[in-house]
Order: C-alpha cells, then sequence, then structure tokens
C-alpha cells in the first residue's frame, strides 16, 4: 500500500526559502505523477504543481516564478522549493499522488500535510 | 478567489438528498472532466468522484457525480452524520498552459 509522508521544517523566516521532501513508501515513485497541494488555515486546497516521473513539470500560473518541484528516483522522494516567500505562504503542504487509473489529475494517495509557518 | 465557484456552505438532515454545485468555464469544466474530494476537519482531502461521475473503489454509491455545459455537481444521497465535512471539485484548465484550479469548497453540516 503506498504511503505519502511529507517532512521538512514547520517555520520560515520571511523573505526565505520553503523546503520540503516527500517521501513515497510502498511502491516506485518511477510511475505517476507526483503533486503538491497547501491549504491555508481556515481556507480552500491551493494547487501548486506537479512532477512526472520523467521529470516534466507543470506549476500554478500565479507561483510558477517562486516555485521548483524535483524528484529524486534513487530514494524515491520528491521535492518542493519555494522561494521568496511571505506570510501568505502560511498553510498545510500536502503532497499527493497523481495520474493513476484515476486519470492524470485526480489525486488518489495523500500524505497527512505538514504546516508551515512563515514568521520572523 | 477560486477559478471554481462553489456555495460555502450547504445541509440536510439524514437520509435527505443533497447537490453541490460548481460553477467554471469553458476553458475548465466545459473542456475536462471534474474531480471531487471530501474532506473532513483535520485530515487529507479523499478522491470521492473521478472524472466526472467514476467512484474510486470503497467509495459508497450514494456519493453521484455529473456535469452539464461549464457546471458540476456532486450528490450524495441518504446523507449520514459521517458525510459531514468539507468538499471540493477540481478540474484542468487549459489556460496558461494549463494548471489544476479547486473550486473554493463547500462545507456540508448534517443536521
Amino acid at each position: 500500500q503506498v504511503q505519502l509522508q511529507e517532512s521538512g521544517p514547520g517555520l520560515v523566516k520571511p523573505a526565505e526559502t520553503l523546503s520540503l521532501t516527500c517521501t513515497v513508501s510502498g511502491g516506485s515513485i518511477s510511475s505517476y505523477s507526483w503533486t503538491w497541494i497547501r491549504q491555508p488555515p481556515g481556507k480552500g486546497l491551493d494547487w501548486i504543481g506537479y512532477i512526472y516521473y520523467s521529470g516534466t513539470t507543470s506549476y500554478n500560473p500565479s507561483l510558477k516564478s517562486r516555485v521548483t518541484i524535483s524528484v529524486d528516483s534513487s530514494k524515491n522522494q520528491f521535492s518542493l522549493r519555494l522561494n521568496s516567500v511571505t506570510a501568505a505562504d502560511t498553510a498545510v503542504y500536502y503532497c499527493a499522488r497523481g495520474g493513476s487509473k484515476y486519470g492524470s489529475d485526480a489525486f488518489d494517495i495523500w500524505g497527512q500535510g505538514t504546516m508551515v509557518i512563515v514568521s520572523s | 478567489q477560486s477559478v471554481l465557484t462553489q456555495p460555502p456552505s450547504a445541509s440536510g438532515t439524514p437520509g435527505q438528498r443533497v447537490t453541490i454545485s460548481c460553477s467554471g468555464s469553458r476553458s475548465n469544466i466545459a473542456r475536462n472532466t471534474v474531480n471531487w474530494y471530501q474532506q473532513v476537519p483535520g485530515t487529507a482531502p479523499k478522491l470521492l468522484i473521478y472524472s466526472t461521475n467514476q467512484r474510486p473503489s470503497g467509495v459508497p454509491d450514494r456519493f453521484s457525480g455529473s456535469k452539464s455545459g461549464t457546471s458540476a455537481s456532486l450528490a450524495i444521497s441518504g446523507l449520514q452524520s459521517a458525510d459531514e465535512a468539507d468538499y471540493y471539485c477540481s478540474t484542468w484548465d487549459d489556460n496558461m498552459n494549463g494548471h489544476v484550479v479547486f473550486g473554493g469548497g463547500t462545507k456540508l453540516t448534517v443536521l
């Protein structure tokens, strides 16, 4: 059974870079697409972007200039980097799997989420 | 401001049928399939409906999805207290090289 687990700092200073990693267990990362989604406190879901195992990426146009998603197949992990963060980037960050039999943009497996606060 | 518009809240009594709407445009819902997610507060979202009207294994047939033009709907029949959650629609938007968009979410209360 495939499981996802986010990891990374829970507190990031303004103007610095937010870095998170998602570890895939119970299956290979060398298939599907791998996605980051965030949810500000009390608000809705915000798609950040995804990466295919081949390395092809797609990003939210509103975040594209600040976002990089990468994959490390040797570690069965994929990562998110969001630079120049502000308080508006405070959110629960989820990693998720797409591209399964449910469709390219249907996310069928999710991590539990990790809260990231941007504050000095 | 979300690209897809959902009512902020919906409610019903046990056993009732409720529907949640999701309004989009020609660049998203009209051209692409719609997915729905259920999120119980404090937990990660769960895929509820995919490809507009298909249920993943394990999702009861009380949940159904449909689409017409630029709008989609999620229907829940035989409402149960366990259905109390936030519901989000999502689809692909063809603008700006394409990207995933979500609705703002609908909080369903079972009275």
